[in-house]
């Protein structure tokens, strides 16, 4: 079985504050973790990925994600927040031999005040 | 662009009138999937196909089907919605190597 928590329901920030919005997981193999963000009334937008390699992932629009083994952790985060950060977002997990099939974490608005 | 098109972006229909949504995609990606999103909840998984094999989630409610007749094309029929059914549908593609989710705008379904 596989999971995901995000135990921030909200998160808030001024902007050029550093931001990181939190992300848990459990999987019975090789995790693969993404990041993806929710414009109101918008599909997901995909961030970033990890899926081997480097620990640190960089993705789309200045955001990175550091993969804790040790911790079973994917944090996202970001140096300097803008307001137009404000959104959802949602990590998610797929078992590296459960094709196709990703679990979804409940979100976290992110809140960026000017 | 490659893209994942979602019609109608905006549907509204009656309780027990069925309604079919549509999915098209410009990506050639071998999986599609079908989400259910209410109040910026986490999307919920309806089902999926993997190329042409159909993988129906357990909790999926009969009243929800699928088709897929090729590559691009994908659909989500409601048999009888009901207002509990009243929500935003995502359609997604991934390639079976990336895993990453394209998603399609949505639609958001109204149920009278």
């Amino acid at each position: 079985a596989q999971s995901v928590a995000q135990p921030e329901d909200q998160v808030n920030v001024a902007e050029g504050n550093p931001l990181t919005v939190k992300c848990t997981y459990s999987v019975s193999g090789n995790p693969y973790l993404f990041w993806y963000v929710q414009y109101p009334n918008r599909g997901l937008q995909f961030l970033l990925k990890y899926i081997t390699g480097d620990n640190l992932v960089k993705g789309s629009y200045g955001f990175e994600a550091e993969f804790n083994k040790s911790q079973t952790s994917f944090h996202l985060k970001k140096p300097s927040a803008l307001v137009s950060d404000s959104a959802l977002y949602f990590c998610a997990v797929r078992d590296a031999t459960n094709a196709g099939k990703s679990t979804f974490g409940d979100g976290t608005t992110l809140t960026v005040k000017p | 662009d490659a893209m994942v098109i979602q019609n109608p972006r905006y549907q509204v229909t009656q309780f027990g009138k069925p309604v079919t949504l549509s999915c098209s995609q410009t990506l050639n990606h071998n999986v599609m999937y079908w989400y259910q999103q209410k109040s910026s909840q986490a999307p919920k998984l309806l089902f999926h196909y993997y190329d042409k094999d159909f993988n129906n989630e357990a909790d999926t409610p009969d009243n929800f089907q699928s088709r897929r007749p090729n590559t691009s094309f994908c659909f989500l029929d409601i048999r009888s919605p009901g207002l509990g059914d009243a929500a935003m549908y995502l359609c997604a593609t991934s390639s079976r190597q990336n895993g990453e989710q394209f998603f399609g705008p949505g639609t958001r379904l109204t149920v009278l």
